[in-house]
């Protein structure tokens, strides 16, 4: 099974700041990665899928990085909008997609 | 716009069962696949199940493995899970998304909750 670490797993910011999260695997996916935002009691939004991409609609402010194990999702300039969990997805194989732990954002 | 439309949750006592459906507009339902992503209360996310498009090749988590089915019927631009034998570990907010690319979703419905407890 491919294990996934976040960290941090909570990190407090002022508006303005930029910001990375990284997502480690436990083998290599690839650039099978995905990142998605969630808020309290809403349903997760992709943000960056096969690791760089950005999804349609995302502000550019989101950027997506890395390969092979390490991955880094980087929010240049924290908006007021951007709190919130953070998770990061593996989709390296059809039958086995694995979510991070997660990493609350607070501003 | 796409929308997919959960229903089908609610309390159910351990050992029991219970069928989720998940109707899907606004997209050409058949060409994708679609998954199942559950999230216990105050939990992470946790990936449930996967059905392909063409083939409906059902995938599942190690945790729901023959206990839970994955279905869809294109004619209804619908897919299931049911769910068999339910354990309080089930207990979570049960989300269908979209998954248009073998991997990432990119569009959730709002959720249908399961509780599993006597």
């Amino acid at each position: 099974d491919i294990q996934m670490t976040q960290t941090p797993s909570t990190l407090s910011a002022f508006l303005g700041d930029k910001v990375t999260i990284t997502c480690r695997a436990s083998q290599n996916i690839g650039n099978w990665m995905a990142w998605y935002q969630q808020k309290p009691g809403k349903a997760p939004k992709l943000l960056i899928y096969k690791a760089t991409t950005l999804e349609t609609g995302v502000p550019s402010r989101f950027s997506g990085s890395g390969s092979g194990t390490e991955f880094s999702l980087t929010i240049n300039s924290l908006q007021p909008d951007d709190f919130g969990t953070y998770y990061c997805q593996q989709f390296y194989s059809f039958s086995e997609r694995t979510f991070g732990p997660g990493t609350k954002v607070e501003i | 716009e796409v929308q997919l439309l959960e229903s089908g949750g609610g309390l159910v006592q351990p050992g029991g069962s219970l069928k989720l459906s998940c109707v899907a507009s606004g997209f050409s339902f058949s060409n994708d696949a679609m998954a199942w992503v559950r999230q216990a209360p105050g939990k992470g996310l946790e990936w449930v199940s996967s059905i392909s498009s063409i083939a409906n090749r059902p995938y599942y988590a190690d945790s729901v493995k023959g206990r839970f089915t994955i279905f869809r019927d294109n004619s209804k631009k619908t897919v299931y899970l049911q769910m068999d034998n339910l354990r309080g570990d089930d207990t979570a907010m049960y989300y269908c998304a979209r998954d248009p690319r073998a991997g990432d979703l990119d569009n959730w419905g709002q959720g249908t909750l399961v509780t599993v407890s006597s």
